[in-house]
């Protein structure tokens, strides 16, 4: 419905793992956000990347890592999975030119659940 | 301290009431607020946009006071559609950076 889409919809790993999740953003869209929501809870921050380089970031380790692709979609890692970790990975396109004209509206994808035992 | 800070509700209202709905937040720097929807084990989708005069869509409102940091949503003739999370989002100025609260629970009972 929002032209976002996530792979995989879910997916289990335990501790100490990796994981890597993708997302195709919306057509004409240049800019791919990452959000982590625990249940019960609003959605946090990952970062942000813009012409295939990072561009701003929460509160996360650095074991969390992303990348952008010439055709603007993007992959989410965690490496060293740990049980904490276990949320909804939301993926949320958007079109940035830095100016006063961004809406500011993103469009979310229906997430990837991953839980890590 | 959170970004951003909401009660999480949840708000049981009959068929046809007002709700409103607060957020704070606490960076001065904040440049865009948003009102995001979210319906259960859904991805959030944009209610609205907040500015500073004030805006309204149909029976929703939307508030935003810079002074006090105090962002508001009010809903007039609830439905049982409207029975959702509500998200309160701040974007951090020029960063591109978007906060979300925790969300305020919505139940609207026929």
């Amino acid at each position: 419905e929002t032209g976002v889409t996530q792979s995989p919809t879910h997916l289990i790993k335990t501790r100490g793992q990796q994981v890597t999740l993708r997302c195709s953003s919306q057509s004409g869209h240049n800019t791919v956000s990452w959000y982590q929501q625990a249940l019960g809870q609003g959605p946090q921050f990952i970062f942000q990347y813009y012409r295939e380089e990072e561009n701003g970031r929460g509160n996360f380790p650095p074991r969390f890592s992303g990348l952008q692709f010439p055709n603007y979609s993007s992959e989410l890692n965690v490496n060293a999975l740990e049980l904490d970790d276990s949320a909804l990975y939301l993926c949320a396109s958007s079109f940035t030119t830095g100016g006063p004209q961004d809406t500011g509206e993103l469009f979310f994808g229906e997430g990837s659940r991953l839980t890590v035992l | 301290r959170k970004e951003v800070e909401q009660d999480p509700g949840p708000f049981n209202v009959p068929e046809g009431a007002t709700v409103a709905f607060n957020c704070t937040y606490s960076n001065s720097a904040s440049q865009s607020f948003f009102w995001y929807r979210q319906d259960c084990r859904k991805e959030p989708k944009l209610l609205m946009s907040v500015y500073s005069s004030g805006n309204e869509d149909g029976r929703f409102t939307a508030q935003l006071n810079r002074a006090s940091q105090y962002i508001s949503l009010l809903i007039r003739d609830s439905k049982l559609s409207d029975s959702a999370t509500y998200l309160c989002v701040v974007e951090l100025y020029n960063f591109n950076k978007f906060y979300f609260g925790s969300g305020t629970k919505l139940n609207v009972k026929p």
